[in-house]
C-alpha cells in the first residue's frame, strides 16, 4: 500500500515549456487535491477533484490545468511554465470532500528558469 | 491577506521547553486540523477538531479549538528534537458548499535543540 505517490520528484524547467505532474493513489479514495507550497505562504489549492469525471478550481488555478483519468489518477499539467510556478507540488486525497483527513504525497519540486 | 495567521512563524527552544502555536482568523470554520511536515515529505494529520472550546491530547501535544470557532493553539509540553518540523493548520470554511477546500496557514518552523 503506497498510499499518495508523485513523479517526477524533481524538475527543472525553462520558461514557456511544458510538462505534466503524475499523481496516483491506492486507497481507493474518490477526492483528489493539487497543492502548491511556498516558503512563508503555506500551502496553496490549484484544483481539486470531487470525484471522478469531477474538477474545479481552487485559489491559484491560472497556468494550470488538471485532468482526472480515473478514479486513481490525477494530473497536474503547466502548458507554458513561467518562474512564478517555482514551487514544491503536492497531491492529496481523502475518501470524500466532506470526509477529514488528507493523505499527501512526497511532492514535486519544479525550478522554472 | 492571509485568511489563517499562524504566530510564530519561526521558533526555536531547548529540548524540554514548552511552547504554543496559534493559529488565528476572522472567519468561522467548521472543523480545524493540524498537520506536521518534515523536510522533503508531505505533511501528515496529526489531529482534527469541530466542536467549539473542544481540547484533544496526543501524548505531550494538546490542541484547542476557540470556542467562536475561529482560533486554535497546539501547545507542545517538555519539547524533544524528534518535534522539530514545520507544523500546519488548516480549516474547511463554515457553511455552504465548500467542497473538499482546505485553508492553510502560513506554518511555523519549530526547531528544538539538544
Amino acid at each position: 500500500n503506497a498510499g499518495v505517490t508523485q513523479t517526477p520528484k524533481f524538475q527543472v524547467l525553462k520558461t514557456g515549456q511544458s510538462m505534466t505532474l503524475q499523481c496516483a493513489q491506492d486507497m481507493n479514495h474518490n477526492s483528489m487535491y493539487w497543492y502548491r507550497q511556498d516558503p512563508g505562504m503555506g500551502l496553496r489549492l490549484i484544483y481539486y477533484s470531487a470525484s471522478e469525471g469531477t474538477t474545479d478550481k481552487g485559489e491559484v488555478p491560472n497556468g494550470y490545468n488538471v485532468s482526472r483519468l480515473n478514479k486513481r489518477e490525477f494530473s497536474l499539467r503547466l502548458e507554458s511554465a513561467a518562474p512564478s510556478q517555482t514551487s514544491v507540488y503536492f497531491c492529496a486525497s481523502s475518501l470524500g470532500t466532506m470526509t477529514y483527513e488528507q493523505y499527501f504525497g512526497p511532492g514535486t519540486r519544479l525550478t522554472v528558469t | 491577506t492571509q485568511l489563517l495567521e499562524q504566530s510564530p512563524q519561526f521558533l526555536s527552544i531547548q529540548e524540554g521547553e514548552n511552547l504554543t502555536v496559534y493559529c488565528n482568523s476572522s472567519s468561522v470554520f467548521s472543523s480545524l486540523q493540524w498537520y506536521r511536515q518534515e523536510p522533503g515529505e508531505g505533511p501528515v494529520l496529526l489531529v482534527t477538531v469541530v466542536t467549539g472550546g473542544e481540547v484533544k491530547k496526543l501524548k505531550r501535544l494538546t490542541f484547542q479549538f476557540g470556542d467562536a470557532r475561529k482560533d486554535s493553539s497546539l501547545h507542545i509540553t517538555a519539547a524533544q528534537t524528534g518535534d522539530t518540523g514545520l507544523y500546519l493548520c488548516a480549516a474547511r470554511r463554515a457553511g455552504g458548499n465548500q467542497g473538499g477546500k482546505l485553508i492553510f496557514g502560513q506554518g511555523t518552523e519549530l526547531s528544538v535543540k539538544p
